[in-house]
């Protein structure tokens, strides 16, 4: 049974240019979240989806960043003319439809902007 | 608003000898707490989770937790240290969300150092 699966592991982008990080939960979990931890910190929440639908996007900031899950294929985070300031691992997380249970998360994407 | 605070951001233990990573949290209701272990360049783990059961809840590789509602505490403990529990551990509260999802809060992390 193959865990949470993300790619790429490692992502370099100029600063201006997109990013685009996927996301394929374990079988059987409709719930995602994506994470963001910056470097020396602990992880830092940023939305939860379901298919085809986000749920909460508190912690998005407000511009260049979006997520979506859609019927078919992984989860997206996109991140439109990064900045150096982007530079994190951001770690995918899914669980199945009961909120008791607990996450499990991918290995991450570093993403480094030059 | 739920918080959680990792009283230290290193431990340095030797071989065999006891650990204790210190965590305090604070919620306006009954909790779900958490402890994951991250490996260099790795995703996190599960350790063990805490969900209004038995206050003291073992995990995996030995490690168990103890859920203190009076001191608002959910440290970490393993009586031998094992080389391989070199990692950074996250406490971590549970907030619940609509649709049944739950929005993790994380500590700040303690890097652990095993010692030969």
């Amino acid at each position: 049974n193959a865990g949470v699966m993300q790619n790429p592991r490692h992502l370099v982008r100029r600063r201006g240019q997109e990013a685009r990080l996927r996301c394929s939960p374990m079988k059987g979990h409709s719930h995602v979240y994506w994470y963001r931890q910056l470097p020396e910190e602990g992880l830092k929440f940023m939305v939860y989806l379901q298919k085809e639908n986000i749920i909460d996007e508190s912690g998005m900031p407000k511009e260049r960043f979006s997520a979506e899950f859609p019927k078919e294929g992984p989860s997206i985070l996109r991140i439109q003319q990064v900045v150096r300031g982007d530079s994190a691992a951001y770690f995918c997380a899914s669980s199945p439809p009961n909120s008791n249970q607990p996450q499990h998360f991918g290995d991450g994407t570093r993403l480094s902007i030059l | 608003a739920q918080s959680v605070t990792q009283l230290d951001s290193h431990v340095s233990v030797s071989e065999g000898t006891p650990v204790l990573l210190r965590c305090n949290y604070s919620s306006s209701y009954s909790p779900s707490l958490f402890w994951y272990v991250q490996h260099p360049n790795k995703g996190l783990q599960l350790l063990l989770k805490y969900t209004s059961a038995a206050t003291l809840v073992k995990g995996i590789n030995g490690f168990e937790a103890e859920f203190k509602k009076s001191e608002t505490s959910f440290h970490l403990t393993k009586p031998s240290a094992h080389m391989s529990d070199a990692a950074e551990y996250f406490c971590v509260v549970s907030d619940r969300l609509k649709a049944a999802g739950n929005k993790l809060t994380f500590g700040g992390g303690t890097r652990v150092l095993v010692k030969p």
